[in-house]
């Protein structure tokens, strides 16, 4: 299985700030990564697929980079609705895995 | 728009076998699109289970794959999920969603619709 590392796994931070989650691969999975938004009680909801395409309906302040096995979330300016969990899932093989998971909590 | 609505036992003992369905509003799983199943144990990350065509093709999680079973009813439009000999690590809220494209040995596409997931415990 292809092992997904997130970090930070809590981040602490204020409306308007600049915030980037990075993701790593145990090995290369090209560009096939997904961005994941979870808020508590609720289903993920897909923001970002293949690295970098933003899902539709997804604010643009949201953005994905990387290839191989290095990948960030970046969220450019963060809004009140943006403080959930977020997890990125790799999905160059069949058997899908997912990150730990960023919590991104107001400080 | 797609709705997906998962229902089973929300306790179930150990030893014994986690059943769950999912049922699809909105679009035809006979018109394609691979559907899955993912679980998430209280507090903790997301787990992917495993998916279906409904053709019946499917692809599990390998630590998984010795005790499920994904099936799919297409004149009731619906997948079902089946998971023997469980534990209390089987705890978990578990979800169906539909990926937004196919599934093949080299790629799964990512999940695009979700339920709103139930809560199965495992508990004598």
């Amino acid at each position: 299985d292809i092992q997904m590392t997130q970090s930070p796994s809590t981040l602490s931070a204020s409306v308007g700030d600049r915030v980037t989650i990075t993701c790593r691969a145990s090995q290369s999975i090209s560009s096939w990564l997904a961005w994941y938004q979870q808020k508590p009680g609720k289903a993920p909801k897909l923001l970002i697929y293949k690295a970098s395409s933003l899902e539709s309906g997804v604010p643009s302040r949201f953005s994905g980079s990387g290839s191989g096995t290095e990948f960030t979330l970046t969220i450019s300016s963060l809004q009140p609705d943006d403080f959930a969990t977020y997890y990125c899932q790799q999905y160059n093989s069949y058997s899908l895995t997912f990150g730990g998971g960023t919590k991104v909590e107001i400080k | 728009q797609v709705q997906l609505q998962e229902s089973g036992p929300g306790l179930v003992k150990p030893s014994e076998t986690l059943s769950l369905t999912c049922a699809v509003s909105g679009y035809s799983i006979s018109s394609g699109y691979y559907w899955g199943w993912i679980r998430q144990p209280p507090g903790k990350g997301l787990e992917w289970i495993g998916s279906i065509y409904h053709s019946g093709s499917t692809y599990y999680n390998p630590s998984l794959t010795s005790r499920v079973t994904i099936s799919v009813d297409t004149s009731k439009n619906q997948i079902s999920l089946k998971l023997n000999s469980v534990t209390a690590a089987d705890t978990a809220v578990y979800y169906c969603a539909r990926h937004s494209g196919y599934c093949s040995t080299t790629s799964c596409h990512p999940l695009v619709y979700w339920g709103q997931g139930t809560l199965v415990t495992v508990s004598s």
